[in-house]
């Protein structure tokens, strides 16, 4: 069985500054990982996914992740928020042997002007 | 190009009512899939599809049913509304088997039951 936990409930940030979101998974199998994110009354959207390929991913708007196998992590990371950054993260983990996906509790994001 | 579309948008319903949430997806995808958010809990599946016709259970699909009759639509059904039955409902599709983890997601659905 897989799971995911976010380490921050809640990130605040000025703009211009870097943000960085936690991420630690568990999974018996080489993991796929996303990171989803989710605007205010809106659904979710793909950041960005790491399969196996390279382990510094690059996503939409700017964020990255990487993938460290030796310390179970996925953090994700933007250079210089913008205040269109406030939102709700989601890190997901899927097993290749199961595609139910399991969700963290998911990280709130605010951007201070 | 709709994406995913959920309806309704809000519903408030009394204890033992029932209703059904409509999902439709215009990309001809494979695998739906019905997920409920709560507070510090992420999302968590109810229930998911790999095809027509065929259905299956997820994590929480105690009070809830599923039906897919065709490619495009999955409703999902509340048979006996119940206060913890209060979320935000999404539902999601992907081109592939949700190992992929791509899903598209609608905007959701807002119940509240009193």
């Amino acid at each position: 069985a897989q799971s995911v936990t976010q380490l921050d409930s809640h990130v605040s940030v000025s703009e211009g500054t870097p943000v960085l979101l936690r991420c630690n998974y568990s999974s018996s199998y080489s993991p796929s990982l996303f990171w989803y994110v989710q605007h205010p009354n809106k659904g979710l959207q793909l950041l960005l996914k790491y399969t196996s390929a390279a382990t510094l991913v690059k996503g939409i708007n700017g964020f990255e992740a990487e993938f460290k196998k030796s310390e179970t992590s996925f953090h994700l990371t933007k250079p210089s928020a913008h205040m269109s950054d406030a939102a709700e993260y989601f890190c997901v983990v899927s097993d290749p042997s199961d595609y139910k996906l399991s969700f963290g509790a998911g990280t709130t994001v605010t951007v201070r002007a | 190009n709709a994406g995913v579309t959920q309806t309704p948008k809000f519903q408030v319903l009394k204890t033992g009512q029932s209703m059904t949430l409509q999902c439709a997806q215009d990309m001809n995808h494979e695998y739906m899939s019905w997920y409920r958010q709560d507070p510090g809990m992420g999302l968590r599946l109810i229930h998911y599809s790999v095809g027509a016709g065929i259905t299956d259970q997820g994590e929480v699909p105690n009070g809830y049913n599923v039906s897919r009759s065709t490619t495009e639509d999955f409703p999902l059904r509340l048979l006996s509304a119940a206060p913890s039955q209060t979320s935000v409902y999404f539902c999601a599709s992907s081109y592939a088997r949700g190992n992929t983890g791509e899903l598209f997601f609608g905007e959701g659905s807002r119940l509240t039951v009193l």
